[in-house]
């Protein structure tokens, strides 16, 4: 168990560029989350995958973000044209399926848009 | 809408006192609750969860939480603070939709421990 691992931990872009974040949940893990955290807040609920099934998405989810999780292993999260707004710690979790069991976090990618 | 409140946005404690934060939920049954532990530039770590049964819990770092069902709180503490604690501290609710059970979280105390 080598834990939920994301990459890249910190990202720099212009305004209105594309980019791609990783996430590899612990290898057992079916259930697996996107949060995204600004400032001064807890983390927000992005999205769900459950195996490769993507099940639910947040409002906050604009058409500009994007997430897949081909073959129900690693999960990307893509935002197009990228905005000052969405500047903020990305964050993945992972869990096997009972609710119980908890959630195991990532030490996020930090997303700085300039 | 299922809510989390954390009253208190920044707490400072000297090293050896006792620490208690407060955490109330807004939920129509019980949910599962946990505290996360969260140090500048990293990710969430769980310090412990209730989801039923005895009503105090024991999680790592010496940190318990108490389920109060009658004051729909869930309330952290540590009977003695070492500086390493410092660190924001998240109190969270998972809610099934139907689909999955996803964390609620609320907006997080910053700890601050004085020598």
């Amino acid at each position: 168990d080598t834990g939920v691992s994301q990459d890249p931990r910190h990202k720099i872009t212009k305004r209105g560029q594309n980019v791609t974040f990783r996430c590899d949940p612990i290898s057992e893990h079916n259930r697996l989350y996107w949060y995204r955290q600004t400032l001064g807040q807890g983390p927000e609920f992005l999205t769900y995958f459950q195996n490769e099934a993507q099940l639910e998405k947040s409002r906050l989810l604009s058409d500009r973000f994007s997430a897949e999780r081909p073959k129900g292993s690693f999960s990307t999260l893509e935002i197009q044209r990228t905005e000052q707004g969405d500047s903020a710690m990305y964050l993945c979790a992972s869990s096997y399926g009972r609710e119980s069991d908890g959630y195991t976090f990532g030490s996020g990618t930090r997303l700085t848009v300039v | 809408a299922q809510s989390v409140t954390q009253p208190d946005i920044h707490i400072t404690v000297s090293e050896g006192a006792s620490l208690e934060l407060r955490c109330n939920y807004s939920y129509g049954a019980t949910p599962y609750l946990f505290w996360y532990v969260q140090s500048p530039g990293q990710g969430l770590q769980l310090l412990l969860k209730y989801f039923s049964g005895d009503t105090l819990v024991q999680g790592i770092k010496g940190f318990e939480a108490e389920f109060k069902r009658s004051q729909s709180s869930f309330n952290l503490r540590k009977p003695s603070v070492h500086w390493s604690d410092a660190a924001e501290y998240f109190c969270a609710v998972a809610l099934y939709t139907g689909t999955a059970s996803k964390l609620t979280f609320g907006t997080g105390t910053r700890l601050q421990v004085t020598l």
